[in-house]
């Protein structure tokens, strides 16, 4: 049972537009929303988080956008740069379950940004 | 600031035979996890320790899979024996108690079971 899922494997894009990463979640329980990036062979690093208590969280040219009745979550990337391309994972928490939950990220299958020159 | 450092960075066995991996935390991170990655997957918790105490193994195989951190700094985790769909990226994360959500990952151990 896949509680994160992100349907899009690959994403190509051109340098300078806009490039939409989606993500979809079904545990309702979920309130608090990551994405991290991760280049080839290194580990992931966090990029933007968002609480399930706004809609819209903007870090420079990072906008994450949550749609909590589609459970639905988006990453916009303007203007979009080759040192963006990477693979860009979601992961969900459940912040307030305490105990042993927090903490525990689950994490989408990933999709591989590519953003040509 | 030292990040998460990880060894070995590349690990090939054959199936039965037994594996340990090595993750340093950032300092001053009381929370340490692991995560098993399977290519085309994201990273999955296996096990997730607060200084020196398992808070989470509900995911680990704990037939084959240990993991020990006992002076709540350095985690191993071994798996005995191993098989091959145990070929993964194993990921060591830490983070601080009062931010779990925002964990920093190693580089990780690619692990191949032939």
């Amino acid at each position: 049972d896949q509680q994160v899922k992100q349907n899009s494997p690959s994403l190509s894009v051109q340098e300078g537009r806009i490039s939409i990463l989606n993500c979809d979640y079904t545990n309702s329980m979920f309130d608090y929303f990551l994405w991290y990036k991760k280049y080839p062979a290194e580990g992931p690093t966090f990029l933007i988080s968002i609480s399930s208590i706004k809609d819209k969280n903007e870090d420079g040219r990072f906008t994450v956008f949550l749609n909590k009745s589609a459970k639905h979550l988006s990453l916009h990337i303007v203007p979009s740069q080759p040192g963006d391309s990477a693979v860009y994972f979601c992961a969900a928490n459940d912040a307030n379950a305490g105990g042993t939950s927090y903490g525990k990220l689950t994490f989408g299958q990933g999709t591989i940004l590519t953003v040509h020159p | 600031e030292a990040g998460v450092a990880q060894s070995p960075r590349y690990k090939i066995i054959e199936k039965r035979q037994s594996v340990a991996f090595w993750c340093n935390p950032i300092s001053g991170h009381a929370t340490l996890y692991w995560y098993q990655q399977i290519l085309g997957q994201g990273p999955k918790l296996l096990i997730q320790f607060q200084n020196n105490g398992v808070v989470d193994d509900s995911q680990l195989p704990k037939d084959r899979f240990s993991a020990e951190r006992l002076k709540g700094v350095d985690s191993t985790l071994k798996i005995q024996p191993a098989k091959l769909e145990d070929s993964a990226v194993y990921l060591c994360a830490s983070s601080l108690v009062e931010a779990k959500n925002i964990q920093y990952f190693g580089a990780g151990t690619r692990l191949s079971v032939l």
